[in-house]
């Protein structure tokens, strides 16, 4: 069973608009989250994450806000930029015992055209 | 600082051979070791993850294995290639405490022929 989901395959947004990439996630015991952005042929590298307690972490033009709730989170990309055409993809850590697996969604290729 | 090498990049195999791609990370003790696979068009799926020493835990069941003889070096392996194992391999380090994010290498590209 997938326990983090990225239900949109891909997304294509205009250069200085918004990019909202989604996630959601099943299990209740993860209580961090991460993005991670991934260049064909390279490994991911990270970007933002967020814990539990918050709902909210910003970094530059990257935003990631968390649901726990409705077990959701996204990343906001404000302003989008070309070089921002990656997959990015959602992963989440659990407490205790289970802090040690990362787990992986299946990726959102975003494409920002000029 | 910490860096993490991991080869060959690329690796072209024929079915039923062996495999051993080598990961090592350099500037930090104890870390959580982890080996990910990429099919064509899927995510990154979880393959192994290694809490230290001799410490390994498979995620999915199949034709690969994986130890970790030192510290800092998590190995990949298998006797026997299946046409199913080509893809994109990642291994990847973070540190043991929580909340903290994991680096990865640049990745191998497997093809079994």
């Amino acid at each position: 069973d997938q326990q983090v989901k990225q239900n949109s395959p891909s997304l294509s947004v205009q250069e200085g608009r918004i990019s909202i990439l989604n996630c959601d996630y099943t299990n209740s015991m993860f209580d961090y989250f991460l993005w991670y952005k991934k260049y064909p042929a390279e490994g991911p590298t990270f970007l933002i994450s967020i814990s539990s307690i918050k709902d909210k972490n910003e970094d530059g033009r990257f935003t990631v806000f968390l649901n726990k709730s409705a077990k959701h989170l996204s990343l906001h990309i404000v302003p989008s930029q070309p070089g921002d055409s990656a997959v990015y993809f959602c992963a989440a850590l659990g407490k205790g015992g289970s802090n040690y697996k990362l787990t992986f969604g299946k990726g959102t290729l975003l494409t920002v055209n000029p | 600082s910490q860096t993490i090498h991991q080869w060959p990049a690329t690796l072209v195999q024929p079915v039923g051979s062996p495999l051993s791609l080598e990961c090592t990370v350099e500037g930090t003790s104890n870390p959580n070791l982890y080996w990910y696979r990429q099919a064509a068009g899927r995510g990154l799926q979880l393959l192994f993850y290694s809490v230290g020493i001799g410490q390994i835990s498979s995620e999915v069941p199949q034709n690969l294995s994986a130890s970790r003889p030192q510290d800092r070096q998590f190995i990949l392996s298998s006797k026997k290639l299946l046409l199913s194992d080509s893809g994109f391999y990642l291994c990847a380090w973070r540190g043991a405490a929580w909340g903290t994010e994991a680096f990865f290498g640049q990745g191998t590209r497997l093809t079994v022929v």
